[in-house]
This record gives structure tokens, C-alpha cells and sequence, in this order.
């Protein structure tokens, strides 16, 4: 089984709707991330979390929030989804102290029309 | 601002050439490390390199490190077809702690 597991993988909706994505690991892992890829940009950085209810802004926090209630899940959520927002979405994870590498999940596609 | 701009954007090799990116930076790092990403899946960390090292192997990759230059470099030794897939740079802040991705090169190597 996957370490990191994105929910869903795909999702297609409509200007204005509310999207949450879902994260969940593993690895027991206390660092959790959410970035944004769009082509020819790379990664970008939306939210971190360093621990349960710990929550911080990345590079381009707004028009997200995120949830950590629990250790192994952090959710994303896009209040009122706009088609600049389509994109694909990786969850990330890190444990403190232990050799800086990031894991991440298979990603989310998603496509706002 | 991102940084860690890979380049080239794209490079494409033969199966069995070397293949040579390289990844600039602008503030103080703790360290860099590369992650690979095969298409539309999640990147895959291949190897971290600090800011007291100046070189580090890793099977057919070899990495390293110019602090003076701000730059670091990545060299896949007789590339496979299967080591088609983007390349991204993430640099650890020294200030913050931050890990900031640059934009990638994409690899393409020929059969």
C-alpha cells in the first residue's frame, strides 16, 4: 500500500463549488504539505502543517484553507473553485529531523470548468 | 519568488550519454536536494546534498555543490530510457527552513 494516498485522483467540477482534496500517510510522519503544479512552473507551495492544528501559508494560500485534525490527514479545500485553480495537486510528507526529504502522493488532477 | 531554476528546460540524449542539468540559486541554503517526477505522477526525492559537501554519488547520479556560485548540478552516468521524467531542484533555506522547488528540466532519453 501507497505511503501517501491522495483522494480523489481526479475530479472535474464547476465554477463556484466547493472541492476538498484529502491526504493520508502512513508514515507517521509529523510535516505535512499541499503545493500546486502547473506547467512550467513547478511546484508551488499552498499550505504546511507541522503538526495537528498547526496550519501555515505557503507562497499562494489564497482562495485555499486547509484542515489538520489528525496527525496522518490534511485536507484542502477550495471554498469557491475558479478555473485558474485547475491544476495538479501533490500532498507532501516529512518527518522532523529526518534527512530533510519530502515524500509526496500521487496527485490530484483536478479541472475547474 | 521560486528558486532553484533548473537548466536546461529540456534536454534529449541517446541511451547510453551522459545526461547534465544544473540548478541556480539566490539566498543561503542548508541544503539541495533532487527529485525526479515521471509524467503526472508524484516526484520521488533521488538525492540530498549539504551546504558543507561538495559532491555526492548516488549509484549513476552524481551531484554537486558550489556555494560560491550558488549552484549545484546533477549528472546521470549512461542514462536508460526509463530514466525519461522531469528533474526539479529543491533548495532547504538556511533561514527559514523552507524547501522551494525550481521549475524542472524535462529529460528525454532515446532508445
Amino acid at each position: 500500500d501507497a505511503d501517501v494516498t491522495q483522494t480523489p485522483r481526479n475530479r472535474i467540477t464547476k465554477t463556484g463549488k466547493r472541492i476538498m482534496l484529502e491526504c493520508s500517510q502512513t508514515k507517521g510522519h509529523d510535516r505535512m504539505y499541499w503545493y500546486r503544479q502547473d506547467p512550467g512552473l513547478g511546484l508551488r507551495l499552498i499550505y504546511y502543517s507541522f503538526d495537528v492544528k498547526d496550519i501555515n501559508k505557503g507562497e499562494i494560500s489564497d482562495g485555499y484553507s486547509v484542515s489538520r485534525q489528525a496527525q496522518a490527514k490534511f485536507s484542502l479545500s477550495l471554498e469557491s473553485a475558479i478555473p485558474n485553480q485547475t491544476a495538479l495537486y501533490f500532498c507532501a510528507t516529512e518527518k522532523t529531523g529526518d534527512a530533510d526529504t519530502q515524500y509526496f502522493g500521487p496527485g490530484t488532477r483536478l479541472t475547474v470548468l | 519568488s521560486q528558486q532553484g531554476e533548473e537548466d536546461p528546460q529540456a534536454l534529449s540524449i541517446q541511451e547510453g550519454e551522459n545526461a547534465t542539468m544544473n540548478c541556480s540559486y539566490k539566498t543561503s541554503i542548508n541544503n539541495l536536494q533532487w527529485y525526479r517526477q515521471n509524467s503526472g505522477r508524484g516526484l520521488v526525492h533521488l538525492i540530498l546534498i549539504r551546504s558543507n559537501e561538495r559532491e555526492k554519488h548516488s549509484g549513476r547520479l552524481r551531484v554537486t555543490l558550489d556555494t560560491s556560485k550558488k549552484s549545484s548540478s546533477l549528472l546521470i552516468t549512461a542514462s536508460r530510457a526509463a530514466d525519461t521524467a522531469s528533474y526539479f531542484c529543491a533548495k532547504r533555506s538556511r533561514s527559514n527552513y523552507k524547501l522551494t522547488f525550481g521549475k524542472g528540466t524535462l529529460l528525454t532519453v532515446n532508445p
